[in-house]
């Protein structure tokens, strides 16, 4: 059984500039998080989906921030316009139930 | 103050000892879980629990949740043990947002010598 993917692996892009991170879950996972791990800080929640839709996204720091999950299989992430603050690493991870969680290994973004 | 808190923060401990990472929370919880980051990849699940005590193969973890406190320990530790270790907890229903989304602690940098 195939894990979560996430693409790209890195991504360096400059100040205003669009990046959109995709995020595959398992396959048959009902449920899809966003975190983000800035430098130096503890990983933060962005938001949760359940199938299509956004369960609780509390944790999306502002409106530059748009998550989507169309037809509740893959999703992604899109930073419009990024902020070098928006520098980190992110993570996605899926699970059947609101149990254990399986990450992905993660998109480094930089914003220079 | 963060709503888990790890200790310590980093860890260098030679092959063979016995390791214990300790978690405390500060928030009423769902669920308690132990995640591995190894250098440069991705994070692993090692543990969910909700009481008691679990153990797989060399790592047990354990809670108390009238201490709200939960510990990992690694016995004979081995240089391939050396990963950053996390503490997430999922909040309960009165701790509000969805079922599920984890709060992180900031992760014990542990670090096994040969």
């Amino acid at each position: 059984e195939a894990g979560v993917t996430q693409f790209p692996s890195h991504s360096v892009i400059e100040k205003g500039q669009t990046v959109t991170l995709r995020c595959d879950p398992i396959s048959g996972h009902d449920n899809l998080y966003w975190y983000r791990r800035v430098m130096g800080k503890e990983i933060k929640f962005l938001l949760h989906f359940v199938k299509e839709s956004k369960q609780d996204e509390s944790g999306m720091p502002n409106n530059r921030f748009l998550a989507e999950r169309t037809g509740g299989t893959y999703s992604t992430l899109k930073v419009q316009p990024a902020e070098l603050e928006d520098s980190g690493v992110y993570f996605c991870a899926s699970s059947p139930t609101s149990g254990e969680q399986y990450f992905g290994p993660g998109t480094r973004l930089t914003v220079t | 103050k963060n709503e888990v808190e790890q200790s310590p923060q980093n860890l260098t401990a030679q092959e063979g000892e016995f390791i214990t990472i300790n978690c405390s929370y500060s928030v009423g919880i769902s669920a308690l879980h132990w995640l591995q980051q190894h250098p440069g990849g991705g994070i692993v699940s090692l543990f969910m629990l909700s009481s008691g005590k679990k153990k797989h193969g060399r790592l047990i973890a354990t809670i108390n949740i009238q201490e709200k406190h939960s510990s990992l320990h690694i016995t004979a530790s081995h240089p391939r043990d050396s990963a950053v270790y996390i503490c997430a907890v999922s909040g309960d229903m009165n701790y509000g947002g969805s079922q599920g989304n984890l709060i992180f602690g900031k992760g014990t940098k542990l670090s096994v010598k040969p």
